[in-house]
């Protein structure tokens, strides 16, 4: 069974545009989670996707939002970066939620310059 | 929000000794509690997850305790090998609350042949 995927793997951006981050969960996952991993700080969590609903959010600006297809990928896009969104983005995917393992992929690192 | 906390946040141990770790996290309102290995320029990989009081659950030479009245689990390793060197995260999820996977910032355990 193939693993989670996410693309792009590193990205460069400036401040003030906005980026867009792919993840393929596991075949017949249904629900996709993404976490903020920054230097310091544990794994933050943006927010949880099950059945193309978001069904959790985390405590983070509205600049950061999700969604999720038909065939349980899942973006994650913010816009109008700031420095401090430079980050290891992670995101997971379970059978149903977070009462099961996550599965996680390889992350998609983010330098805003 | 919930606070999880993990401790120490970094241990060195002789190849071939055991030990332990600690994970505390408030036990209102508590779902179920996981534990992953994250490895460098690895993904975090599920351990386990436990929901019930007094669960322990073990995998080869891992296991780990589940304490909800009180609000902490233990992980054990025993007899240490350099494979087991990692980063240690825990997460604890309350059902129904509305902030997904709520992660401590980890035990980095570093096995010393």
């Amino acid at each position: 069974k193939a693993g989670v995927t996410q693309t792009p793997r590193y990205l460069i951006k400036t401040r003030g545009q906005q980026v867009t981050l792919s993840c393929s969960p596991i075949s017949g996952h249904r629900s996709v989670s993404w976490y903020q991993q920054t230097p310091g700080q544990g794994l933050q969590f943006l927010f949880e996707y099950f059945s193309e609903t978001q069904r959790n959010k985390g405590n983070f600006p509205g600049r950061f939002s999700g969604r999720q297809f038909s065939n349980s990928r899942s973006e994650m896009n913010v816009s109008t970066l700031e420095l401090g969104d430079s980050a290891l983005y992670l995101c997971a995917s379970s059978l149903r939620g977070e009462s099961y393992e996550q599965y996680f992929g390889p992350g998609t690192r983010l330098t805003v310059t | 929000i919930l606070n999880v906390e993990q401790s120490p946040q970094s241990l060195h141990v002789q190849e071939g000794d055991s030990t332990n770790f600690t994970c505390s996290f408030p036990s209102s309102n508590f779902y179920a509690l996981h534990w992953y290995r994250w490895e460098t320029a690895k993904s975090p990989e599920a351990l386990f997850v436990m929901t019930l009081n007094g669960d322990e659950k073990k995998k080869g030479r891992i296991s780990a305790t589940l304490n909800t009245k009180e609000g902490y689990s233990y992980l054990y390793i025993k007899g240490s090998q350099p494979e087991d060197s990692a980063t240690y995260l825990c997460a604890s999820y309350s059902g129904g609350g509305a902030d997904g996977l709520t992660f401590g910032k980890g035990t980095h355990l570093i096995i010393q042949p």
